[in-house]
Order: C-alpha cells, then sequence, then structure tokens
C-alpha cells in the first residue's frame, strides 16, 4: 500500500502558488520524498525530490516538515498545463525492490483560468 | 536519446489471444518495471528486473510473464489475455546505485482485451 495521504483533489486560480500537501507520518529515516505528475494519460513526470531539507528547482519547490512527516510541494506560479495529478511517494533511492516507486491515487489539480 | 519506449501504442486482444508489450530504454540503466493503470487509479507494479537475468514480482503479477536477457529491453508477456487485463501499461527504468535516482517512464500502451 502506498505510505502516502494526498486530497483527491483541489483547485487553484492561474498565475496563484499551488500548494499541494501530503502526509507521510510513517515515513523511515532513509526513505526520500518524491514528486512526480501525470498529465492525462501521459506517462508519469518526474518533479522533484528531497529527504529533510527544502528543495527547489525549475519546476517547483518541495517544503518538508522537520519531523518529515508530511511535507508540500509549491508550484509558483501555475498554469493551465499544470492541471495533473500529482503523486506524492516515498522511497529509498536505490535498488532491489525497497526502491520501487508505490503509487497511491494522487491529487488531482485542476488549474482555472 | 529516446529515453522509455514502448510498442505498441495501441492494441486491441480478443480473450485468450498472447501478445508481447515491448520496451526498450536506452540509457544503459539497470532497473526497469512495468506498471498498469486502470480508469481513476494510480498505477500498480506489475513486474521489476534490478539487472539483466533478474526479475521478480511486484503487486499485480498474474497473468503476465517477464524475462530480461539484456539491459536494454525489458518485454511484457500476457499468455492468455483476459478482459481484465484491459489497461494502461507504462514501463519505467532508471540507475539502481545512485542515490535519489530518477525513474523515467514510457509513454504507455492502451490495450483492450474483448
Amino acid at each position: 500500500d502506498a505510505k502516502t495521504t494526498q486530497p483527491t483533489s483541489m483547485d487553484c486560480a492561474e498565475g496563484r502558488a499551488a500548494n499541494l500537501p501530503c502526509n507521510h507520518s510513517t515515513i523511515s529515516g532513509n526513505e526520500y520524498v518524491y514528486w512526480y505528475r501525470q498529465i492525462h494519460s501521459q506517462g508519469p513526470q518526474y518533479i522533484i525530490h528531497g529527504l529533510k531539507n527544502n528543495e527547489t528547482n525549475e519546476m517547483a519547490s518541495l517544503i518538508i516538515t522537520e519531523d518529515r512527516k508530511s511535507s508540500t510541494l509549491i508550484l509558483p506560479h501555475a498554469t493551465l498545463r499544470d492541471t495533473a495529478v500529482y503523486y506524492c511517494i516515498v522511497r529509498v533511492p536505490y535498488g532491489g525492490s525497497q526502491g520501487n516507486l508505490i503509487f497511491g491515487k494522487g491529487t488531482k489539480l485542476s488549474v482555472k483560468p | 536519446n529516446a529515453g522509455v519506449t514502448q510498442t505498441p501504442k495501441f492494441q486491441v486482444l480478443k480473450t485468450g489471444q498472447s501478445m508481447t508489450l515491448q520496451c526498450a530504454q536506452d540509457m544503459n540503466h539497470e532497473y526497469m518495471s512495468w506498471y498498469r493503470q486502470d480508469p481513476g487509479m494510480g498505477l500498480r507494479l506489475i513486474h521489476y528486473s534490478v539487472g539483466a537475468g533478474i526479475t521478480d514480482q511486484g503487486e499485480v503479477p498474474n497473468g503476465y510473464n517477464v524475462s530480461r536477457s539484456t539491459t536494454e529491453d525489458f518485454p511484457l508477456r500476457l499468455l492468455s489475455a483476459a478482459p481484465s487485463q484491459t489497461s494502461v501499461y507504462f514501463c519505467a527504468s532508471r540507475e539502481t546505485v545512485v542515490s535519489g535516482n530518477t525513474i523515467y517512464f514510457g509513454e504507455g500502451s492502451w490495450l483492450t482485451v474483448v
């Protein structure tokens, strides 16, 4: 089973920041938090990942709480093309079955004009 | 650099027929895997491989076979297709030993079993 809990759906106004929460209260010390998104029925696309420090790249920012039991993905200026299902996944970042991605149902983000 | 390539993109099968979904990657990744996605659901792991000659079962392996004779290819075989196997199938690959490695997905193969 997925180790994360996410809201089923969220709306965001175009141009505003989208903040997607994720709970992972049973995360282990060696597990990273990964975010992927899936637009329409395309293959999932990697967004960002982190261990315990906040991370930022050209797509998004990831804020992880100090106790690592929850995190928030931030899309700073959402566009209509960011409408997608967003998956929060915890996993170890190396080989074997421990490194498998286990998907939940994700959050359906709808960006509205 | 093509990444992860899946073929065919669309396929219709009759119940009981067999077929193979092809997956190839050109990134020299050791790890490859197959997922299926049913309507309104997240992806579920079918089989995975951590290197040539090594395969293992995921969450929903029944009705599917895999083999890994080369690093590049990881075909998924349906021996006797059933309507319950109607789904979208995604292949994925990644490095295994690099910390924080990213998993790359193919564009999907839409399979309908009638």
